[in-house]
């Protein structure tokens, strides 16, 4: 399985730009990355998703280099409301027995 | 249009006692997968099914730890004989698909507080 290494914490102030990086040195070749967002006494929830190079949506972007080896998150003027937890997630199921692992996420806390 | 939804959304147990956490997929989803979450950490997987399958239980923790989805849609969690490290927040999360990029959706879990 692919681990996964983040920052556990960043601070940030409302309308910078938030970068988060994660390691995942051991990616597969069939792995994807995944980015989830969680607020307390909440479920995890998507972010966006990537294969390679960059995706964007509405909400964020996902920068990949060749190797795959990292990727970043990366969240445009950030207000209060994205303070959360963040977490990388390499992986998916298959029923080949490959399952997603979530480490323990990056703290953002966005401040006034 | 619904989320997953999961019941109880808190419960306290004695050691020893069973308890039964209930999962309730977006309707449609074949894939289900049951985590547990710590404190202050990320989800921990438990188990996966697809439909009524159960296709990995690679992730419970012991024996008193079984999970169900008998007609491929809702799915129950049992733990029998609670121990206190088994307090923690049990999430469920529903996909649409098979493939290891699909989505996950996740339902607001359900707190077990061992006492």
């Amino acid at each position: 399985l692919a681990k996964t290494t983040q920052p556990i914490s960043m601070d940030s102030y409302e309308g910078q730009e938030v970068n988060i990086t994660c390691s995942h040195n051991n990616i597969a070749t069939n792995d994807y990355i995944t980015w989830y967002q969680q607020f307390p006494s909440q479920g995890p929830r998507f972010i966006i998703q990537g294969y390679k190079t960059k995706v964007t949506n509405e909400v964020a972007s996902l920068f990949i280099p060749a190797d795959r080896k990292s990727s970043t998150l990366s969240l445009p003027r950030v207000s209060l409301s994205d303070t959360a937890v963040y977490y990388c997630l390499v992986g998916g199921y298959n029923t080949n027995a490959g399952k997603s692992t979530f480490g323990d996420g990056t703290t953002l806390t966005v401040k006034p | 249009g619904a989320g997953v939804s999961q019941s109880p959304r808190y419960k306290v147990a004695k050691r020893g006692q069973d308890v039964a956490l209930r999962c309730d997929p977006i309707s449609g989803h074949v894939s289900l997968f049951w985590y547990q979450q710590a404190l202050g950490q990320g989800p921990e997987f438990l188990t996966y099914f697809q439909n009524e399958a159960q296709l990995d239980k690679s992730g419970l923790p012991s024996d008193r730890f079984f999970a169900e989805r008998p007609e491929g849609s809702v799915s129950t969690l049992k733990i029998q004989r609670t121990q206190q490290e088994d307090s923690a927040v049990y999430l469920c999360a529903s996909s649409s698909g098979l493939a290891t990029q699909d989505t996950q959706y996740f339902g607001p879990g359900t707190r077990l507080t061992v006492l």
